[in-house]
């Protein structure tokens, strides 16, 4: 079981622009969870997916989008990169509402 | 509305030693709450987790957690250290009214580990 994938590891963007991030789940999960890691801070919830639909959001603005395919893989989309964007991205799946497990995340640098 | 507090922000132990990270929780209900640990380039793990059965739960690696109500804690503690501890520590709660179960992260205690 390859667990929780995540892509690319790291990624450098210039602001404005826009990216997208994507996430595998764990076999047999069907949930989805996108967080938000700056540098020495904690995770903060962006959204989750489930059954390809946004079920819960987080104090994020509409800049930050997702989409959920019916294999349960993800994507995570920012548009108009702000400095401030820059972080580490990280997936989390689960089954329903079970223990969430997380991937390695995506590194994002906006310059 | 509901929060953790990690008192430490950085914890320095000698290999061997008991460790001890603080966590103050504020929820509204009896919350569900969690310890993770993120190693360096490594996905965040679960060490351990409560759901209001036990107060004093035990976890992976030697670890365990005691919730306390009455002072709002839930503080994570190791007899002994080892230097693969050395990682991030992140005291977390979810609201078990909350079916979706959204996580929200305390801002983390960097472990040290000396030999």
């Amino acid at each position: 079981d390859a667990g929780v994938t995540q892509s690319p590891t790291h990624l450098i963007k210039t602001r404005g622009q826009q990216v997208t991030l994507r996430c595998s789940p764990k076999s047999g999960h069907d949930t989805v969870s996108w967080y938000q890691q700056a540098l020495g801070q904690g995770p903060q919830f962006i959204f989750q997916y489930y059954e390809e639909e946004e079920r819960q959001r987080g104090n994020f603005p509409d800049r930050f989008s997702g989409h959920q395919f019916p294999n349960y893989s993800s994507e995570l989309n920012v548009n108009a990169l702000l400095l401030g964007d820059s972080a580490l991205y990280l997936c989390a799946s689960s089954f329903v509402s079970g223990e969430e497990y997380f991937g390695p995340g995506t590194r994002l640098t906006v310059t | 509305a509901q929060s953790v507090t990690q008192l430490d922000s950085h914890v320095s132990v000698s290999e061997g030693t008991p460790v001890l990270l603080r966590c103050n929780y504020s929820s509204s209900y009896s919350p569900s709450l969690f310890w993770y640990v993120q190693h360096p380039n490594k996905g965040l793990q679960l060490l351990l987790k409560y759901t209001s059965a036990a107060t004093l739960v035990k976890g992976i690696n030697g670890f365990e957690a005691e919730f306390k109500k009455s002072e709002t804690s839930f503080h994570l503690t190791k007899p002994s250290a080892h230097m693969s501890d050395a990682a991030e520590y992140f005291c977390v709660v979810s609201d078990p009214a909350d079916s979706w179960g959204k996580l929200q992260f305390g801002a983390g205690t960097q472990v040290v580990v000396t030999p």
